[in-house]
């Protein structure tokens, strides 16, 4: 696509639910990362893909955080049994490689502000 | 965790004067960029600096790297009060595999 596209925009959920939040990176992207932002605060990384393959997972918070990009393109994060403390901001961005691998300018999308009541 | 930190953390400034924000950053990077945020919107990238470069201008813009020091500064020449948002410097690192972590980010305030 044109742009890089997150979905939903807003999610409000209650605690214990699972929820999933959906990146739609541009198409000719390579790499794909998930951040989480407190307001406020900088973007934290989360992961991040190289097509399908995910390379670092090292900043998800814990074992209920999982993301996918199972055919290179779209991504999913999941975060399970949600609690208050996953309230945030969470970004998706894309980017092409500048050779080996690494990452060159990154496209943002609008985010996904979830809140867990 | 987040790997740089900008300094000042906030800073208010009259129309027409410069801004300088300053980026400090712990390992070594391959290379090092500038983002905006407005108001909790989509961040949009600025300019990108590469390791082997010290000096990059785009417009008002103007950054310096300093690799001895692990340190960059963003220069906004003139500034005007759409500038103001947050800026936020991120460096592209290998940990095993690129990933590009964000600082903590400065508040940049511009009054008309």
């Amino acid at each position: 696509g044109a742009g890089v596209s997150q979905s939903p925009r807003y999610k409000v959920t209650k605690r214990g639910q699972d929820v999933t939040l959906r990146c739609d990176p541009i198409s000719s992207h390579a790499t794909l990362y998930w951040y989480q932002q407190a307001l406020g605060q900088g973007p934290e990384f989360l992961t991040y893909f190289n097509y399908e393959a995910q390379p670092d997972k090292s900043g998800l918070p814990s074992d209920r955080f999982s993301a996918e990009r199972p055919e290179g393109s779209i991504s999913t994060l999941t975060i399970q049994r949600t609690e208050q403390r996953d309230s945030a901001m969470y970004r998706c961005a894309s980017s092409l490689q500048m050779g080996l691998g690494i990452p060159g300018e990154l496209f943002f999308g609008e985010g996904s502000r979830l809140t867990v009541l | 965790s987040q790997q740089g930190e900008e300094d000042p953390q906030a800073l208010s400034i009259q129309e027409g004067e410069n801004a300088t924000m300053n980026c400090s950053y712990k390992t070594s990077i391959n290379n090092l960029q500038w983002y905006r945020q407005n108001s909790g919107r989509g961040l949009v990238h600025l300019i990108l600096i590469r390791s082997n470069e010290r000096e990059k201008h785009s417009g008002r813009l103007r950054v310096t790297l300093d690799t001895s020091k692990k340190s960059s500064s963003l220069l906004i020449t003139a500034s005007r009060a759409a500038d103001t948002a947050s800026y936020f410097c991120a460096t592209a690192r290998d940990t095993g595999g690129f990933k590009t972590i964000f600082g903590a980010g400065t508040r940049l305030f511009v009054k008309a």
